[in-house]
């Protein structure tokens, strides 16, 4: 069975340009998750996904993050202007139960 | 803030020991959980324990949760090289759904 499918893995920009980050979640898990997650830290939640309804964005930075999930399969997660301190590691997980599986994330690096 | 604290925040032994991470939370839980993160990749699952569980075994890991105390310990009996890695607990709130992820232990196993 194929994991939690993430691209890019590596992305590098420049500030105030736009970014976008995709997921492939595990078949048939209806439920989805984008962390955020820096160095030496452990995941924060973004942004939580109920097949295509989020239920959960309270922690999204609304004002440059927005996030879709169409067909409530897989999801894209954008940051437009990005910032010097968007630097981090973006991880994407999904479950059908307690358990969540992660992809291996996409490292951002905002010069 | 929700998120757990871990102890210690590093972790150097020698193959062969065994190695104690403990974590702490301050919500009410539904369960607490234990991920592993190898250097550049995403976490993967160890083990859940729920609130109504005091200690769970699995393999080599032994995870025991204190409710009253809000604490859990995971104890890795003769760790080996490929260990190595920072385990990270999450414990599930049973006031939000959310997992909330602490901010790691980092283990190194010399061989």
């Amino acid at each position: 069975e194929a994991g939690v499918v993430q691209s890019p893995r590596y992305k590098i920009i420049e500030k105030k340009q736009p970014v976008a980050f995709w997921c492939n979640p595990i078949s048939g898990h209806n439920t989805l998750y984008w962390y955020l997650q820096n160095l030496g830290q452990g995941p924060e939640l973004l942004i939580r996904y109920e097949n295509e309804e989020a239920v959960d964005d309270s922690q999204l930075p609304k004002d440059r993050f927005s996030a879709e999930r169409l067909k409530g399969v897989d999801s894209t997660l954008k940051i437009q202007p990005a910032e010097l301190g968007d630097s981090a590691v973006y991880l994407c997980a999904s479950s059908q139960g307690d358990t969540q599986y992660f992809g291996p994330g996409t490292r951002l690096t905002v010069l | 803030s929700q998120q757990g604290e871990e102890d210690p925040q590093a972790l150097s032994i020698q193959e062969g020991e065994n190695a104690t991470m403990n974590c702490s939370y301050k919500t009410s839980i539904n369960n607490l959980q234990w991920y592993r993160q190898n250097s550049g990749r995403g976490l993967v699952h160890l083990i859940l324990i729920r609130s109504n569980e005091r200690e769970k075994h699995s393999g080599r890991l032994r995870v025991t949760l204190d409710t009253s105390k809000k604490s859990s310990s995971l104890l890795i009996t003769a760790s080996r090289a490929a260990d190595t890695a920072s385990y990270f607990c999450a414990h599930g709130s049973s006031n939000t759904g959310k997992l909330i992820f602490g901010q790691g232990t980092t283990l190194q196993v010399k061989p």
